[in-house]
Order: C-alpha cells, then structure tokens, then sequence
C-alpha cells in the first residue's frame, strides 16, 4: 500500500477555499487516491474519490497531476462545520483501507 | 453504501475484565475490519474479519487479546480481552463497498472505552 504524506494541521478562516495536500509517491498504477473526513467521536466519512485530473462532487473537489504523485483536496468557502481531520488514501480496491496521520483543519470565524 | 452499527457507544471498564463489542451492518459484506484509534491518533487496522474463516491480525495485535467473531455476513464482534488503561480508545468496525473497484470504506460512529 502506498504511503502518504499530508500536513499535520492546517487553519483557515470561514469563507475561504482550502486546499489539502497529500504526497504519494510510490502510488502504484491501479491505486485510486481517496479523501476521508473525521469530525471528532464519529468514523471516518468518505468525501471523494479520483484516480486521474479532476473529479468534483457536492463537497469537493479533487485535483490529481499527470503524474499522480499528488493529490489537492479543495474544499470551497469553508465554514466552521468543516473543522475535521481529513485522510488522504491510497489504495487498489478490495483492500483494507490503511490510514495515514492526516490533517487537523481548524476554521477560524 | 452501508449502514453500520456499533454498540456499545463508550463504556468504563476495570482493568483485568474483557468488553465485546458489535458491529451489525445493514447489507451483507465479505470482510469486515477492526480498528483502533488512540486519542489525537490516526486509525490503525487491528484485523480482518472474514465470514467461515480466522481473522487475519495485523502485526502487534494478537488473537489472545482481541479475539473476533464472525458468524455471518452481517455481523462481528470484537472482545478486548484483560483490558489495562493502555487499552483506552476508539474502536471502530469498517466495511468496504465491495460492489466498486475503487474501494468506498464505511464506518461506524465507534466505542468509546475508557479502562480504569
């Protein structure tokens, strides 16, 4: 399983668009790059998932170079409600799902 | 998707006793996982649990101390056995959506254990 690396905490006031970087270098060809949300005393929730260029749904988007090494999160105009952690993975599919330290977001009003 | 449930919520526990917890997910499912979550820790996978078969652990943990049920496709125990303070955390059950190549985790809301 290939491993991640994101930064540890990032802190952003309410309105502004935040973008989570997650480096994967070893990302092998069938890995999708998939980004999980966890608010404090609940499970991770899925957000997104893409394995090449853009993918965008109701929440975020997700930003995958060329070369997919890398991977941007982008959440729009956050709000405080978006305080979580958020997990970047990588994984081939029908495999247990192996969690990186992941990124501590703070909202700032 | 799936609807996991997992009971108890949180519960205290005396060191030296064991808790059994359930995970009871709404759609039948092939593996089921175990995790472990320390406080201001990431998730770390404690075990496999496949129906009709042993768990698989992952290194560090062992059958002795958590043993785990699986008795059909839509239900799993895992029991914390002889429980000290270093056992306190979250412990959450996770199922794959196994009808998709690119992997969907769900997970349920997690026990809360506090060995004292």
């Amino acid at each position: 399983l290939a491993k991640t690396t994101q930064p540890i905490s990032m802190d952003s006031y309410e309105g502004q668009e935040v973008n989570i970087t997650c480096s994967h270098n070893n990302i092998a060809t069938n890995d999708y790059i998939t980004w999980y949300q966890q608010f404090p005393s609940q499970g991770p929730r899925f957000i997104i998932q893409g394995y090449k260029t853009k993918v965008t749904n109701e929440v975020a988007s997700l930003f995958i170079p060329a070369d997919r090494k890398s991977s941007t999160l982008s959440l729009p105009r956050v709000s405080l409600s978006d305080t979580a952690v958020y997990y970047c993975l990588v994984d081939g599919g029908y495999q247990k799902v192996t969690f990186g330290t992941g990124t501590k977001l703070q909202v700032i009003p | 998707s799936a609807v996991i449930s997992q009971k108890p919520s949180r519960d205290i526990c005396q060191r030296g006793t064991s808790l059994t917890i359930q995970c009871q997910v709404d759609s039948q499912v092939t593996m089921m996982f175990w995790y472990r979550q320390q406080p201001g820790q990431s998730l770390t996978l404690i075990a496999t649990a496949n129906q009709g078969s042993e768990a698989t652990y992952e290194s560090g943990f062992v059958i002795d101390k958590f043993p785990i049920s699986r008795p059909n496709l839509t239900f799993s125990t895992l029991t914390v056995s002889n429980m000290s303070p270093e056992d306190s955390s979250i412990y959450l059950c996770s199922v794959e959506d196994e009808g998709r190549v690119n992997t969907e985790a769900f997970f349920g809301q997690g026990t809360r254990l506090t060995v004292v």
